[in-house]
């Protein structure tokens, strides 16, 4: 079945520490996104990419980084820098940016202990 | 800035009610507009969505309302069951090489 795969759905982080969220999708979709969803704030994006070896920072890209190597991974990087990691990170795609709807992965959720 | 704002945050309908719930946005420039649903734990799901060429769209029990002069549109939900208990997230776009901008969402909890 096509769809998007994140790994791994529990993640915990030291500080100090940059942690890597993989995202796979086989949907042959050239747009992929990160979310951060933090309760009450709704999803806000991180960064997005329309095609591979090309990204856009969004709102709140800060203390993040990302790659796009293949068109199929979009991993995510949460890194030292990043002050108030602990969340629920989803990532999507979609066929085009502003083009149809997207396709979420289930999640994952990282805490700093 | 918040582009998409969605009210209520929380929503409690009794079962065989009508749900309903509101976004805004500024952006004149935004032509797509998605509804999510999301269960506890998991990623959102495209419930329906609606661009500005129609003022309604109704698949089952969802429809999404459109009024382009005041840029806001709704979801209703009609004859609310206990299994739509989830949070509904609006969002919106524009041209080509726009990303979804999302309300914050509205918890709906259905009663029996």
């Amino acid at each position: 079945d096509g769809g998007i795969t994140q790994s791994p759905k529990y993640l915990f982080r030291k500080e100090g520490q940059n942690v890597t969220l993989s995202c796979e999708q086989n949907l042959n979709h050239d747009a992929m996104y990160w979310y951060r969803q933090d309760p009450g704030q709704g999803l806000r994006l991180i960064y997005y990419s329309q095609i591979v070896n090309d990204f856009q920072k969004g709102d709140i890209a800060e203390g993040y980084s990302v790659s796009r190597e293949k068109k199929e991974s979009f991993p995510l990087t949460v890194t030292s820098a990043q002050k108030n990691p602990t969340a629920f990170y989803l990532c999507a795609s979609s066929i085009a940016t502003g083009l149809g709807g997207y396709t979420f992965g289930s999640g994952t959720r990282l805490t700093v202990v | 800035q918040q582009q998409v704002k969605q009210s209520p945050q929380s929503l409690i309908v009794q079962k065989g009610g009508i749900s309903i719930i509101n976004c805004a946005y500024e952006n004149t420039a935004f032509d797509y507009f998605p509804w999510y649903q999301q269960f506890p734990g998991k990623g959102p799901a495209l419930l329906i969505a609606i661009r500005p060429d129609v003022s309604e769209k109704k698949e089952g029990r969802f429809t999404i309302s459109f009024n382009k002069s005041a840029k806001q549109f709704s979801l209703h939900i009609m004859d609310s069951q206990p299994g739509d208990s989830a949070t509904y997230f609006c969002a919106a776009s524009g041209d080509s090489g726009y990303a979804l901008n999302f309300g914050k969402g509205t918890s709906l909890l259905v009663t029996p």
